[in-house]
């Protein structure tokens, strides 16, 4: 498996823009979590979802920010309309049940997207 | 609902010492568990090691080792034989039953050569 995946990289957009974040989760786990890192507040979850279903989130900022998970294999956090405080790295995680009784049983990161808003 | 604390901010120690990194925790369930994270400055989260709750044995993963006190809520990592490739951040969390994953603040260790 090529891991989580995220998309992009890096953004840079401008006061005011939408924003479109992407993940692609490893393929058969359950859960997915975006999360979000500043120096002054460290790793924050914003919302995460079971089968596709969102359960919190009690930790997404405002109105200006929304996510979807609309099947296994993908999800999506915009902000609209995007402010400079909204500035980050963005990361993605997923993780299977753990009552499977999974030996590896953890959670992946994607690499994280850098998030610009000038 | 958890929550971690890492009350060191940051660490120094030596290539090829010994360095520990504390972590507390509070929860009030029986069955969670806990991992350690690693971050370098790619920014990649790296899993270094978990402990499951109810296992009284401490995890090891080759130079990384916890110390882990249930009574205490204490679960602290022992790096030996630092490299300089440990330098990173380095996050205590927490997942309970509702596989929500909760991080301490951080510690960034520096492995001076």
């Amino acid at each position: 498996d090529a891991g989580v995946i995220q998309s992009p990289r890096h953004e840079v957009t401008e006061m005011g823009q939408e924003v479109t974040l992407r993940c692609k989760p490893i393929s058969g786990h359950d859960y997915l979590f975006w999360y979000r890192q500043t120096m002054m507040r460290g790793l924050e979850l914003l919302i995460y979802f079971n089968n596709n279903v969102p359960i919190d989130d009690s930790g997404m900022p405002e109105d200006r920010f929304s996510a979807k998970m609309p099947n296994a294999s993908f999800s999506t956090l915009k902000i609209q309309p995007s402010e400079p405080r909204d500035s980050a790295v963005y990361f993605c995680a997923s993780t299977g049940h753990r009552d499977r009784g999974e030996t590896n049983y953890g959670y992946t990161f994607g690499s994280g997207t850098r998030l610009t808003v000038v | 609902a958890q929550t971690v604390t890492q009350s060191q901010p940051e660490m120094s120690v030596q290539e090829a010492e010994t360095v520990t990194l504390s972590c507390t925790y509070d929860t009030s369930e029986n069955n969670y568990y806990l991992f350690w994270y690693k971050q370098p400055p790619s920014r990649q989260m790296i899993l270094v090691i978990r402990q499951e709750a109810y296992k009284q044995q401490n995890a090891t993963e080759n130079r990384f080792s916890v110390n882990f006190q249930k009574a205490a809520k204490s679960f602290s990592l022992k790096i030996s034989d630092s490299q300089l490739g440990d330098t990173a951040m380095y996050f205590c969390a927490a997942a309970g039953a509702n596989s929500k994953l909760t991080f301490g603040k951080g510690i960034t260790l520096s492995v001076r050569p």
